[in-house]
């Protein structure tokens, strides 16, 4: 089975703050993603990363950056936490075997809170 | 912009029932389609997947497919309470088979 995990399950920050999310997935998948997700808004994509060292741009990329050193793990960073960023945080990871099967797996979440 | 829509729902059916659930998606050159379950609070997982016109079929869950009508539906026979979750359907476009498009998701509830 696929694992996904995710550093915190919940988490409370002050404006201001730099802010680390971790992602860690267990089965060597090549593409890893960061959403959030907000009532009404569903799941929207931040960023996500297709190799190591390689990311992409989502839909909602501003006031985010992302890290991916390893395979297995890629970084969300909120440079300087506001209140319009609490939210649940979600990764996922998903393997590119080019079969149209292959299908993301989500980690637990991160719901943030920003004071 | 491409989009994935559904009815928000709430879906209230009673327990042993049919829920139909439905997804419209607006990029004719979709490739597989996507159906999550996400529970309160929980993050989503995944149900099943479809990417051939007609039915797919697993236990109570069935997946309608009609490429034609850019329409996807999933149907939950003998519904039971513990079916009660938000259903959200994904959509993998032609272009690019890492992202998915995210419908925003219909909430159903299964009466006792």
């Amino acid at each position: 089975d696929v694992k996904v995990t995710q550093s915190s399950r919940y988490l409370v920050k002050r404006t201001g703050e730099k802010v680390f999310l971790e992602c860690v997935q267990d089965m060597d998948h090549e593409n890893m993603f960061w959403y959030r997700q907000d009532p009404g808004l569903g799941l929207r994509l931040i960023y996500f990363s297709y190799d190591v060292k390689m990311k992409e741009k989502g839909d909602i990329p501003e006031g985010y950056s992302v890290s991916r050193e390893k395979k297995e793990r890629f970084s969300l960073i909120l440079e300087s936490a506001s209140t319009n960023q609490t939210s649940m945080y979600l990764c996922a990871s998903l393997k590119s075997s080019g079969k149209r099967t292959d299908t993301q797996y989500f980690g637990p979440g991160t719901r943030l809170t920003v004071l | 912009q491409k989009e994935v829509e559904q009815n928000s729902g709430p879906l209230s059916v009673p327990e042993g029932a049919i829920a139909s659930l439905n997804c419209t998606y607006s990029d004719r050159g979709s490739q597989s389609f996507f159906w999550y379950r996400q529970y309160s609070g929980k993050s989503p997982e995944l149900i099943m997947f479809i990417y051939s016109n007609g039915d797919k079929e697993d236990g109570r869950f069935t997946a309608q497919l009609n490429k034609a009508s850019q329409y996807v539906s999933l149907l939950i026979r003998d519904s039971q309470p513990s079916d009660s979750a938000t259903y959200l359907c994904a959509v993998q476009g032609a272009g690019n088979n890492r992202k998915l498009i995210w419908g925003l998701g219909t909430s159903l509830a299964v009466n006792p």
